[in-house]
């Protein structure tokens, strides 16, 4: 079965404590997002990769890191330095990474912050 | 940050209305619009993207219009079922040239059916 898969799917910290979110796709697409949802707003990016070894910084990368070794896998770090980690994550990835092609987005992790 | 707007934020029709919700963008530099329905404890699922001024696409009883010139979109579900209740994102694009270009969402209008 082709898709993303995000794990886990809840996930507690302590504050102060980094955080690595996992995004694996089988789909063999180029690009890989991060997307944050907040209550009353709409998915906000973080980073995004259109191509192995390369990324880019979204609108609210400040606090993230991110890497791409493999095509397949696009692992998102919640560092100490984010002010507000509590949230829903979505990783999404494309064909290619111009922004109108489709998304296909993962299951999501909500990451709590204690 | 560029301003995209769902409207209404929520919606509550009977199984078997028809219905339909709004998405504005900023018209300059369009690209594409992508509309993504996003049901509970599921992933968001692609419906439609347009790039043409006066597009409709369609799909099942779900069809959607575009308007580029005047910086709207349009989603219809004709003879809603209580299976269409989601969450129905639409997110906007400018052209990959431009600064700053990304997929933009708005925060969606949430559509409930009742039996």
């Amino acid at each position: 079965d082709g898709g993303i898969t995000q794990s886990p799917k809840y996930l507690f910290r302590k504050e102060g404590q980094n955080v690595t979110l996992s995004c694996e796709q089988n789909l063999n697409h180029d690009a890989m997002y991060w997307y944050r949802q907040d209550p009353g707003q709409g998915l906000r990016l973080i980073y995004y990769s259109q191509i192995v070894n390369d990324f880019q910084k979204g609108d609210i990368a400040e606090g993230y890191s991110v890497s791409r070794e493999k095509k397949e896998s696009f692992p998102l770090t919640v560092t100490s330095a984010q002010k507000n980690p509590t949230a829903f994550y979505l990783c999404a990835s494309s064909f290619t990474g111009f922004f109108y092609d489709t998304q296909y987005f993962g299951p999501g992790t909500r990451l709590t912050v204690l | 940050i560029l301003n995209v707007e769902q409207s209404p934020q929520s919606l509550h029709v009977q199984e078997g209305d028809s219905t339909n919700f709004t998405c504005s963008f900023p018209s300059s530099n369009f690209y594409a619009l992508h509309w993504y329905r996003w049901e509970t404890a599921k992933s968001p699922e692609a419906l439609f993207v347009m790039t043409l001024n006066g597009d409709e696409k369609k799909k099942g009883r779900i069809s959607a219009t575009l308007n580029t010139k005047e910086g709207y979109s349009y989603l219809y579900i004709k003879g809603s079922q209580p299976e269409d209740s989601a969450t129905y994102l639409c997110a906007f694009t400018r052209d990959q040239e431009t600064s700053g270009s990304r997929l933009t969402f708005g925060e969606g209008t949430q559509l409930t059916v009742n039996p």
